[in-house]
This record gives C-alpha cells, sequence and structure tokens, in this order.
C-alpha cells in the first residue's frame, strides 16, 4: 500500500501516561498533518510539517508534540493523558507545504486512541 | 474567525430523490472549499473542490460567495452515496484545512 499508513490501529491507556502516534506519508509528499477528532466534533487540525520542519500549529496542546523525521515519517507524542484526549488522530500528507498551494491532501486510516 | 458548519447531522433519502447538503463557512478573504468522503471502513478522501469546477460521482458543489455556502447537490441519490462527507476551508497562504462536523447521508432502497 503507497498510501499514507498510521500505526497503531488501536490504543487503550490510562489517564496520565504517554502515548506515541506514527504516520508514513505517501512516497514523494514532503508535508504531514496531524488532525484530532473527538466524539462530535469535526476533525481539528493539531499540527503541519513540511520536509521536516513545523509550517504551521493549529489548537495544539502543549501536552502533546509532533516531529519528522528525515524519512518523512512523523509521530504524534500525547503526554499527561486525560480522558479527553479520546479521540480518532488522522495523519494526512500532500506533496507540497507552506505555500498554500498544496494539492490534495491524502488521509490515513487513523489510531483510535481510548484513555481509560 | 474561520468556521465551516454543516447544519444536518444526518440526511435521508430514497433511491433517486435529490440530495443537497449544506455547509455555509466562515472566512474573511477568498478561500478554497472542499468536500471530503468517508464510505463505510473506508478512509477520508477528497470528493471535489470548488476551483475544479467539475462534477464527481454525480456531485456538484457551487461556492457562493454572497451567501458563504458551498452546498453539495445530487440531482439523483443512489445506494452507494451513503457515507459521511465532510465540508473543509482552506484559507489564503496556508495549508491546514478547517473541517465541519460532518453529515452523514443515508440513502434508503
Amino acid at each position: 500500500d503507497s498510501g499514507v499508513t498510521q500505526t497503531p490501529k488501536h490504543l487503550i491507556t490510562a489517564t496520565g501516561q504517554r502515548v506515541t502516534l506514527r504516520c508514513s506519508p505517501r512516497s514523494g509528499d514532503l508535508s504531514v498533518y496531524w488532525y484530532q477528532q473527538s466524539l462530535d466534533q469535526g476533525l481539528q487540525f493539531l499540527i503541519q510539517y513540511y520536509n521536516g520542519e513545523e509550517r504551521a500549529k493549529g489548537n495544539i496542546l502543549e501536552r502533546f508534540s509532533a516531529q519528522q523525521f528525515p524519512d518523512l515519517h512523523s509521530e504524534l507524542n500525547l503526554s499527561s493523558l486525560e480522558l479527553g484526549d479520546s479521540a480518532l488522530y488522522f495523519c494526512a500528507s500532500s506533496v507540497g507545504g507552506g505555500t498554500g498551494r498544496v494539492g490534495e491532501q491524502f488521509f490515513g486510516p487513523g489510531t483510535r486512541l481510548t484513555v481509560l | 474567525a474561520q468556521r465551516v458548519t454543516q447544519p444536518e447531522k444526518l440526511l435521508s433519502v430514497f433511491k433517486g430523490a435529490p440530495v443537497e447538503l449544506k455547509c455555509n463557512y466562515s472566512y474573511s478573504g477568498s478561500p478554497e472549499l472542499f468536500w471530503y468522503v468517508q464510505y463505510s471502513r473506508q478512509r477520508l478522501q477528497l470528493l471535489l473542490r470548488h476551483i475544479s469546477r467539475e462534477s464527481i460521482k454525480g456531485f456538484t458543489a457551487d461556492l457562493n460567495k454572497g451567501e458563504t455556502s458551498f452546498h453539495l447537490k445530487k440531482p439523483f441519490a443512489q445506494e452507494e452515496d451513503s457515507a459521511m462527507y465532510y465540508c473543509a476551508l482552506k484559507g489564503r497562504g496556508t495549508d491546514k484545512l478547517i473541517f465541519g462536523t460532518g453529515t452523514r447521508l443515508q440513502v434508503f432502497p
């Protein structure tokens, strides 16, 4: 599958814990985006990386951080987890980034995080 | 503030009936508007974008700047159109998408 991949599919953890979500973009895509979808909420933009550098930030909590590695995969780190962090976390990728002329964003299948 | 509003959580129609999924936006400037669709057990995918002015799977959407709307329409719904539909906005000079909360379309036989 040459599309966007995300691991793990499901993650169950306890409050106060820390987890890492991983995303591999489509081959050739330089931008990676992270979105959070909570119950009854639309997808909320968290952060964008382009070729290893942070390009845009949305409503991302200070407890959350992300990075993009030289091989262009990205990780989203969530720490001091709270019940309200339970959500679907989507990753998307696109060819360009940072210019506003980026092409279509391609989405991964998502990681479902449950915080108990 | 930038916002996308989809007032209907659920829209149910019978096969062959016309469909209109509503989307209104708030943005000071000229945004790009998109419709994304998520079929059951599939990932979110782009359906159409206003700058393309094209019809995909029989769906069309016209950007109405006066009414700040980008409603998605199809004259004759098919059962395979049943899915979750999200309207999204992208501002000038940025890449991030601002999504609405989505509308679930159910097409009954």
